[in-house]
């Protein structure tokens, strides 16, 4: 079983849609992080947003929100009034803890958002 | 302030020989991590480095080996090369951990083998 789903593999949208991309995660621990990244074209990954397993709180930042529910395991993005800028890969990743007390990230397999004008 | 950057750009190797690819991390940033992400794929962690120890490996063969330097400058190994180890690969650098600490990816380095 994957340990990160996003079970969007491509979304298509007309430019100012709102878009909300899933990602369900699995894990027995209680500490973990989340993460979202963006890979645009260019190929380099941009981080987006870090949350860990104790706070649930959503989060907004300017056009981008997060909703985290650990009930349904669950860190589902958001981002409103869409612009072609923002047509890219988004990647869901989860960090559990290994052995030596290192973390170890999963990453999902990423949506493809199109943006289209 | 220099960001992530990764030599080469783009590789072509042959099945069986070795390649090494270099990152020269953000400065002041003491963590490097590898991964790689095979085409349509997310990226799959190889390992990481904190103050040049290896802390942390994904299920990678031993054939992937990494080096960090005292400047935190970073080497992925790949010996005996396979056509599966096509792929971007990417380095990643933060200050501390991944798991507290965003990190900074570079390019990538294209990989093909043949």
């Amino acid at each position: 079983a994957q340990k990160v789903t996003q079970a969007q593999t491509e979304i298509s949208v007309v430019e100012k849609e709102d878009v909300t991309l899933d990602c369900v995660y699995e894990t027995r621990d209680t500490t973990y992080y989340l993460f979202w990244y963006k890979q645009p074209p260019s190929g380099e990954l941009v981080f987006l947003i870090r949350r860990n397993s104790f706070d649930e709180q959503n989060e907004i930042s300017g056009r981008y929100s997060w909703n985290f529910q650990k009930s349904t395991s669950s860190f589902n993005f958001t981002i409103t009034a869409s612009q072609v800028v923002d047509s890219a890969v988004y990647f869901c990743a989860l960090s559990e803890a290994a052995s030596g007390g290192s973390y170890i990230p999963t990453f999902g397999r990423g949506t493809s958002l199109i943006v289209h004008p | 302030e220099t960001g992530v950057t990764q030599s080469p750009t783009h590789l072509i190797k042959t099945r069986g020989q070795q390649v090494t690819l270099r990152c020269s991390s953000q400065s002041g940033h003491n963590t490097v991590s590898w991964y790689q992400q095979a085409l349509g794929q997310g990226p799959q962690f190889i390992f990481q480095y904190y103050r040049e120890e290896e802390n942390g490996r994904g299920n990678f063969p031993p054939r992937f080996s990494g080096l960090q330097f005292p400047n935190y400058s970073s080497e992925l190994n790949v010996n005996a090369l396979e056509l599966d180890d096509s792929a971007l690969y990417l380095c990643a650098s933060s200050l501390g951990l991944t798991s507290y600490n965003e990190q900074f990816f570079g390019p990538g380095t294209r990989l093909t083998v043949l």
